[in-house]
């Protein structure tokens, strides 16, 4: 079956640090790749996408690149900012109508 | 406010009774589907609808769970008999039919359930 792997939390940055999420993979075929976020008190916001290979989906500075020979889609962004405090889940679909597959998220903490 | 919006926000319950939430997607979308999230995990899919047929339903969803979507435009989520291991948040999403590889998801603000 689908299954996605995140990095575990919390993860605790000074403001403007650079961040990493880790996220890996595994589907059968070619999935649809997301990460999603929700901030407190607040609903899932879909952040960024990537539907094929080598396509990197971009937000709000955040970045991810889909990487099909390592089944990988990390997260990064270069500054970090208080305002980007949340927790962060890696997600997949493996066709455009079909159920959302989450990693358990991985909650980042900024720090001033 | 157009988006997804879920009622109520918090129901707190005791153990046995039943409980019923409400999803109402966004207008134009035929595509509605409700997720399940306990704390410190990422949503586990429970069924999902296409206009009002219901098209899909995960081993997670017992026979005390029902969903429905009588018209094709909101939604319900039944719990029967509920029991301590309900204690989740209860989101709801919704999507429009798209041509492409594939179609956003808006999610609701959930409802979270307590269940004593």
């Amino acid at each position: 079956g689908n299954s996605v792997t995140q990095m575990e939390g919390p993860v605790t940055l000074s403001e403007e640090a650079f961040l990493t999420i880790n996220c890996t993979y595994t589907a059968t075929g070619y999935p649809s790749l997301f990460w999603y976020v929700q901030y407190p008190g607040e609903g899932l916001q879909l952040l960024l996408k990537a539907t094929k290979a080598d396509d990197k989906g971009s937000n709000k500075g955040f970045e991810a690149t889909y990487r099909k020979e390592t089944t990988s889609f990390h997260l990064e962004k270069g500054s970090v900012q208080v305002s980007d405090s949340a927790v962060y889940f890696c997600a997949l679909t493996p066709g455009g109508y079909q159920k959302v597959t989450f990693g358990t998220g991985t909650k980042l903490q900024v720090i001033p | 406010d157009t988006g997804v919006s879920q009622d109520p926000r918090h129901k707190i319950t005791k153990r046995g009774q039943n409980v019923t939430f409400r999803c109402d997607p966004i207008s134009e979308h035929n595509r509605l589907y409700w997720y399940r999230q306990t704390l410190g995990q990422g949503p586990e899919f429970l069924t999902y609808f296409q206009n009002e047929a219901q098209l899909e339903k995960s081993r997670l969803l017992s026979d005390r769970f029902s969903a429905e979507r009588p018209k094709g435009s909101f939604s319900t989520l039944e719990i029967q008999r509920t029991e301590q291991g309900d204690s989740a948040m209860y989101l709801c999403a919704s999507s429009v039919t798209g041509t492409g590889t594939y179609n956003e998801q808006f999610f609701g603000p959930g409802t979270r359930l307590t269940v004593l």
